[in-house]
């Protein structure tokens, strides 16, 4: 079985530039997450989908940050405009509905100049 | 307020001894799951081992094991036999009230863990 897929897997633009990340789950996964992992911290959920529907958003910076999940399969996550702090590992996973484990992809590692 | 707490930001074993990271949660839940993940240097995280709250068996998995004290609200995780692969950060997760069943998680500040040869 196929991955959790990221691309691209590192990012470095300059602070209020735009940027976004692709993501697509293992086949069959209703339930997709999006996390931001800042250095030596644990990740913090952004949004979390249930096929094309948004379940919880409450932590995403909504002035900035979008994401969407066309057709319930790939997700995009969205940054405009970038600030100094949004460096970070963006960790897409996914689970094959909530109450099961979620699966990894690699992360795309941005860098803000 | 909604934390989970791992009180070691460092960890360090010598190859085939046993460490244990310790967990600590706050939850007014009384069924959930409690999870143990481990994420390597530049590698993707993977579950690495699963606790149902309402069962008072502690779980175990090949050379990994917890040790859940639910009035404690307690989780540690126990790698026995250590080997350099177990050498990664390792996250303690649990899902935030009224998300049992939802998939939410809330990850703590992670345990680096050191394998000596």
């Amino acid at each position: 079985e196929a991955g959790v897929a990221q691309s691209p897997r590192y990012k470095i633009i300059e602070k209020r530039q735009s940027v976004a990340f692709w993501c697509n789950p293992i086949s069959g996964h209703a339930t997709l997450y999006w996390y931001q992992q800042i250095l030596g911290q644990g990740p913090k959920l952004l949004i979390q989908f249930q096929n094309n529907g948004v379940v919880d958003d409450s932590q995403l910076p909504k002035d900035r940050f979008s994401a969407e999940r066309l057709k319930g399969v790939d997700s995009t996550l969205k940054i405009q405009p970038a600030k100094l702090e949004d460096s970070a590992v963006y960790l897409c996973a996914s689970s094959s509905d909530g109450a099961q484990p979620q699966h990894f992809g690699d992360g795309t590692r941005l860098s803000i100049l | 307020a909604q934390t989970v707490t791992q009180s070691q930001p460092e960890m360090s074993v010598q190859e085939a001894e046993t460490v244990t990271l310790s967990c600590t949660y706050d939850t007014s839940e009384s069924d959930y799951y409690l999870f143990w993940y481990k994420q390597p240097p530049s590698r993707q995280m993977i579950l690495v081992i699963r606790q149902e709250a309402y069962k008072q068996q502690n779980a175990t998995e090949n050379r990994f094991s917890v040790n859940f004290q639910k009035a404690a609200k307690s989780f540690s995780l126990k790698i026995s036999d250590s080997q350099l692969g177990d050498a990664a950060m390792y996250f303690c997760a649990y899902p935030p009230p009224g998300s049992s069943n939802t998939g939410k998680l809330i990850f703590g500040q992670g345990t680096t863990l050191q394998v000596k040869p």
